[in-house]
């Protein structure tokens, strides 16, 4: 099983709102990361959470904020949101502890941001 | 500057035939690759991954090549199935760091199968 599920499916939110985006893995693996895509670009990192801890940390915006409640789940909340803000939210995990990690994504969160 | 690139954004092919899509990095330091592929509003699907002490990796119709002389490394795909219409990513990492070997992505190509 390399399953990775993401809720909401879709999100609209205005510049105001607070919102949560959330990941859920049950395959045992110890890192978890978020990544921003937008149409007909490849995927960009935002952040990586290696057994709980944020180890990467790509410059982000401090809008978006992240959260690893323990080694299955992973959120990320979101804050005063500018429109170039809306994109495809990915979700992805991997073991953790190999010497070649391979990433499994989930379906995504389609966020518009108005 | 991209270390990894997919210099063709789109590949048409007929059904049955094979799909050659082609990947070159610029980072000799890259060691782990891997291949996703992406349905629209979707997250990539994990297709085949292979590592820099193999030249060729094959999982069913789907094979991957690489060339470390070259920097380059090719996907193939055959017979291709009008499913298998989608884009495609080549990923690029550096092995061991764990959970830090971040990937570097092409920009992808668009993989079309006529029926």
């Amino acid at each position: 099983d390399t399953e990775v599920t993401q809720t909401p499916k879709h999100l609209v939110m205005g510049m105001t709102n607070k919102k949560s985006l959330k990941c859920e893995q049950h395959m045992g693996h110890r890192a978890m990361y978020w990544y921003k895509q937008k149409a007909k670009k490849p995927p960009e990192l935002m952040f990586v959470y290696s057994y709980e801890k944020l180890s990467i940390n790509e410059s982000v915006p401090s809008r978006f904020s992240p959260e690893c409640p323990n080694s299955s789940l992973l959120n990320l909340h979101l804050h005063a949101l500018q429109p170039e803000d809306s994109a495809l939210y990915l979700c992805a995990s991997s073991q953790g502890d190999r010497d070649m990690e391979t990433q499994y994504f989930g379906p995504g969160t389609r966020l518009l941001v108005l | 500057d991209q270390q990894v690139k997919q210099n063709s954004p789109s590949l048409s092919v007929q059904e049955g035939r094979i799909s050659i899509l082609n990947c070159d990095y610029t980072n000799s330091m890259f060691d782990y690759f891997l291949w996703y592929k992406k349905y629209p509003a979707e997250g990539p699907t994990f297709l085949i991954s292979i590592s820099s002490i193999k030249d060729k990796n094959e999982d069913g119709r789907f094979t991957v090549f690489l060339n470390k002389s070259a920097k380059h490394l090719s996907l193939h795909i055959v017979p291709s199935q009008p499913g298998d219409s989608a884009v495609y990513f080549c990923a690029a990492s550096l092995s061991g760091d764990g959970a830090n070997s971040k990937l570097t992505f092409g920009k992808g190509i668009t993989l079309s199968v006529r029926p």
